[in-house]
């Protein structure tokens, strides 16, 4: 399968700070990333679709503004949460899909903000 | 809105049996399914991918789908504790661009 690549794995911020979690993908290109955030023994729940070249798509209720993507280039899409608060902690996990349409998850980052 | 349901679990299996996991789709024009297994801590990883109804096998794996009933599923076969997981369904309508998942079913194969 394909590959996909996050960074890093594991982030704590202090509240009020921003952090950025790579995403990339390592041996295709992707036109379309996926952001996904997981709370503990939640199911999956989609944030935001990201585009190459162009803004990304946010699901309801998610703040574009807290919530910040960027894919500038076909392998590398980056997920910036601005201002973390502690309730911003969660496993953030992004994926990509390949010309095969099967969707490849990255390893995942877990942000703990204190 | 396109839902996608599974049976939350917990399903519990002895090892060596075979585990059944069941999933519904609401829209019809969904194209592609998808299985993803996922350990505790972790991000899913897919396992298995259909696209015609019937079966499909892979090792000890079998997806079977059913268009008309609007149904997947997927067997595990001689289950192992390392089998415990959470097991995602997965639908696309075959573009790529949008997915979507069920809430997932809590496996546990016990030793």
């Amino acid at each position: 399968g394909a590959v996909v690549s996050q960074h890093p794995s594991w982030v704590i911020c202090k509240s009020g700070t921003s952090v950025k979690i790579e995403c990339r993908s390592l041996d295709f290109q992707a036109t379309t990333m996926f952001w996904y955030r997981q709370f503990p023994k939640q199911s999956l729940m989609l944030m935001a679709t990201s585009n190459e070249g162009s803004k990304a798509t946010y699901e309801q209720g998610v703040e574009k503004d807290k919530f910040l993507i960027n894919h500038a280039s076909l392998t590398l899409s980056t997920l910036t949460v601005t201002s973390a608060h502690p309730e911003d902690s969660s496993f953030y996990i992004c994926s990509g899909t390949p010309n095969t349409g099967e969707l490849f998850f990255g390893e995942g980052s877990r942000l703990t903000v204190l | 809105q396109k839902e996608v349901e599974q049976n939350s679990g917990p399903l519990s299996v002895p090892e060596g049996a075979i585990a059944s996991l069941n999933c519904t789709y609401s829209d019809r024009v969904s194209q592609s399914f998808f299985w993803y297994r996922q350990y505790s801590g972790k991000s899913p990883e897919l396992i298995m991918s259909i696209y015609s109804n019937g079966d499909k096998e892979d090792g000890r794996f079998t997806a079977q789908l059913n268009k008309a009933s609007q149904y997947v599923s997927l067997l595990i076969r001689d289950s192992q504790p390392s089998d415990s997981a959470t097991y995602l369904c997965a639908v696309s309508e075959n573009t790529g661009n949008q997915f979507y998942f069920g809430t997932g079913t809590s496996l546990t194969v016990i030793p």
